[in-house]
């Protein structure tokens, strides 16, 4: 079945700097990855996905790249801003379409 | 608040006794998840249901777990006989899934967090 590792496990980067997160993934099946943001308390927010027909996306301050090849994604968000301080997790689709989650990053952005 | 929407918010229950969870997912989406998520890890996926049929289960999930969607909208989970280590936050998303060839974003809900005493 589909399994998905996150690196690094805890994050901390100045505001303004920014913050690269990555994942890999074992199914080569997969071909929808979503990033979901969890504030203390409060449900999964998704904030961007891609999918296999693309390598980039890019939302504003938030881009997400995809290596097919390589089984990896990454999380990239510039110009960080405290409120971007959370839990990020990244998820890869498994071939019986259920989500499988890393287990997190939480990303700490310092003023 | 037309989100995805889950009650109670919070339970308490002792060991051994059973705790019923109500989904009500965005009422256009198909698709039903349950997922399971303890401190410092990622949703960790129970089941799901395409309307009401019950499409896939987690090889994970005790016999003690059922999930039903009965009108293929709102979804209860069923814990019975409660243990110390079911205590989690029990997360439902909801997806509109069209055609069958990609998969569908998942929303979800704020999730009903179970302490077992």
């Amino acid at each position: 079945g589909e399994n998905v590792e996150q690196h690094p496990s805890t994050l901390s980067v100045q505001e303004g700097d920014s913050a690269v997160i990555k994942c890999t993934y074992s199914d080569s099946a997969s071909n929808y990855f979503p990033w979901y943001k969890q504030e203390l308390g409060k449900r999964p927010q998704l904030i961007i996905d891609i999918r296999s027909n693309v390598g980039e996306k890019k939302d504003q301050r938030i881009a997400v790249t995809l290596n097919k090849t390589a089984k990896h994604f990454s999380l990239h968000i510039t110009e960080t801003q405290p409120e971007d301080s959370a839990v990020y997790f990244c998820a890869a689709n498994a071939s019986n379409n259920d989500m499988r989650f890393g287990a997190g990053t939480r990303l700490t952005v310092k003023p | 608040d037309t989100g995805v929407s889950q009650d109670p918010r919070h339970k308490i229950t002792k060991r051994g006794q059973n705790v019923t969870f109500r989904c009500d997912p965005i009422s256009e989406h198909n698709r039903l998840y349950w997922y399971r998520q303890t401190l410092g890890q990622g949703p960790e996926f129970l089941t799901y249901f395409q309307n009401e049929a019950q499409l896939e289960k987690s090889r994970l999930l005790s016999d003690r777990f059922s999930a039903e969607r009965p009108k293929g909208s709102f979804s209860t989970l069923e814990i019975q006989r409660t243990e110390q280590g079911d205590s989690a936050m029990y997360l439902c998303a909801s997806s509109l899934q069209i055609g069958t060839s990609s998969t569908d974003t998942q929303y979800f809900g704020p999730g009903t967090r179970l302490t077992v005493l």
